[in-house]
């Protein structure tokens, strides 16, 4: 079973930030949290993952509460193309033999309006 | 560069019969993994191969079988087909190994569509 919670659905303004929450109650000290998003019939693609800092990269920042118990991406400047399906993900780290496999919940999805 | 490649892109079948999938990693990956994603759910864990060997295993019947080459690139095979094997088979490579720290981020392919009739 998927160790995450997510909303179903949001939506967001387009040129707004989106705020997309996770909560990850029960997420062990060597788990990383992985973000992913779907667009419409094409294959997962990975947006940003951390450990317990907040991180950031050209499509998005991550921020990790200190209890590390819930999480939310955020995409600053959301544009119509941001519209798809975001999946958040919690898993171990490199070096462990079930590092590779995913565990994907039903994810949120994120309609941008004009 | 170049990143997951999966042919072929969709495919028709009827149940009974047999199908094979490829995928081609990213270029330097050596571990793939295959998901299925039925519509309006999340993909769903098949197998995962690293070096040539079987590293995971999902849920799924013996009918589902795989195989990963010298060259890392990847084979998925469903035998007696059913109706309920109509789904998107999604490929994803990573670099994986224990010597290798923050490497293990996984990058998926296009898919196959597949349609059993």
């Amino acid at each position: 079973d998927a160790k995450t919670t997510q909303p179903t659905s949001m939506d967001c303004a387009e040129g707004r930030a989106a705020n997309l929450p996770c909560n990850h109650s029960t997420i062990s000290g060597n788990e990383y949290v992985y973000w992913y998003r779907q667009i419409h019939s094409q294959g997962p693609q990975y947006i940003i993952h951390g450990l317990k800092n907040n991180e950031t990269n050209e499509m998005a920042s991550l921020i990790i509460t200190e209890d590390r118990k819930s999480s939310t991406l955020i995409l600053p400047h959301a544009t119509l193309r941001d519209t798809a399906v975001y999946y958040c993900i919690v898993r171990v780290g490199p070096g462990y033999s079930s590092a590779s496999k995913i565990i994907f919940g039903s994810g949120t999805r994120l309609s941008i309006r004009p | 560069d170049a990143g997951v490649t999966q042919s072929p892109t969709h495919l028709i079948k009827t149940r009974g019969q047999h199908v094979t999938l490829r995928c081609s990693p990213i270029s330097g990956h050596k571990s793939v993994s295959w998901y299925q994603q039925v519509l309006g759910q999340g993909p769903q864990f098949i197998f995962q191969y690293y070096e040539k060997e079987e590293r995971g295993r999902g849920n799924f019947p013996d009918r589902f079988s795989a195989r990963q080459f010298p060259n890392y690139s990847s084979e998925l095979n469903v035998n007696a087909l059913l109706l309920g094997d109509s789904a998107l088979y999604l490929c994803a490579s990573s670099l994986v190994g224990p010597a290798i720290p923050s490497t293990d981020t996984q990058y998926f392919g296009p898919g196959t569509r597949l349609t059993v009739l």
